[in-house]
């Protein structure tokens, strides 16, 4: 069956770059995705990309994508304290975009 | 623009009661669906609606339903409460049923007791 899974936890130093991984099972997933969900809120959609893409720019985010492997990464440029919160990873569930499986998600924590 | 937004924010309710939960989506998305989100974990797909049809479900009992209104407003109703219903439960729209992605309000949290 389909599964999402990523690390749970990330601690980097203010400034630094952030990678958060992630491994997906469904190979027919047309979206991947990447939410960003701060306590007491909801999820906020940071950015999704196409199975037909490998990497895909948005100011300080980077989304890599493996499709081989079934490997998605977020990177962070320039990480700042309000970066903290937990990142989901998400795959379709074959091509329905509305249709998503979730990872467990990763708390990001910023040190001075 | 205003973006999805459900009510209440929050309820408290006692095993066995029903509840109904309410959910408005962006403006012009006609797709709604629901997903469970228990603490700690990831959320869970419940329901998917477009054009006021159910178009997916996820694996959850049948003392779970929702339904789609006219004007592309959704409810999410449990009945028969349990414990673990306790959940932040998040409705998501899109504009089509698919390609094109998903977008979370910020939740409504259910606390039974």
């Amino acid at each position: 069956g389909e599964d999402v899974e990523q690390s749970l936890f990330l601690s980097v130093r203010e400034g630094d770059s952030s990678v958060i991984n992630c491994t997906y099972t469904d190979s027919s997933s047309t979206y991947l995705y990447w939410y960003k969900q701060e306590p007491g809120a909801g999820l906020q959609l940071l950015t999704y990309i196409f199975s037909n893409m490998d990497m895909k720019q948005d100011q300080r985010l980077t989304v890599l994508l493996n499709k081989k492997d079934k490997h998605l990464s977020l990177r962070i440029a320039d990480t700042q304290t309000g970066d903290s919160a937990i990142y989901f990873c998400a795959e379709s569930i074959g091509s329905s975009a509305s249709k998503i499986i979730f990872g467990s998600g990763t708390r990001l924590s910023i040190r001075p | 623009d205003a973006g999805v937004t459900q009510s209440p924010t929050h309820l408290i309710k006692t095993r066995g009661q029903h509840v109904t939960l309410r959910c408005s989506p962006i403006s012009g998305h006609k797709s709604v669906s629901w997903y469970q989100q228990v603490l700690g974990q990831g959320p869970q797909f419940i329901f998917q609606y477009y054009e006021k049809e159910e178009r997916g479900r996820g694996n959850f009992p049948d003392r779970f339903s929702a339904r789609q209104f006219p004007n592309y407003s959704s409810e999410l109703n449990v009945n028969a409460l349990l414990l673990g219903d306790s959940a932040l439960y998040l409705c998501a729209s899109s504009f089509w049923e698919n390609n094109s992605p998903l977008h979370f309000g910020n939740g409504t949290r259910l606390t039974v007791t």
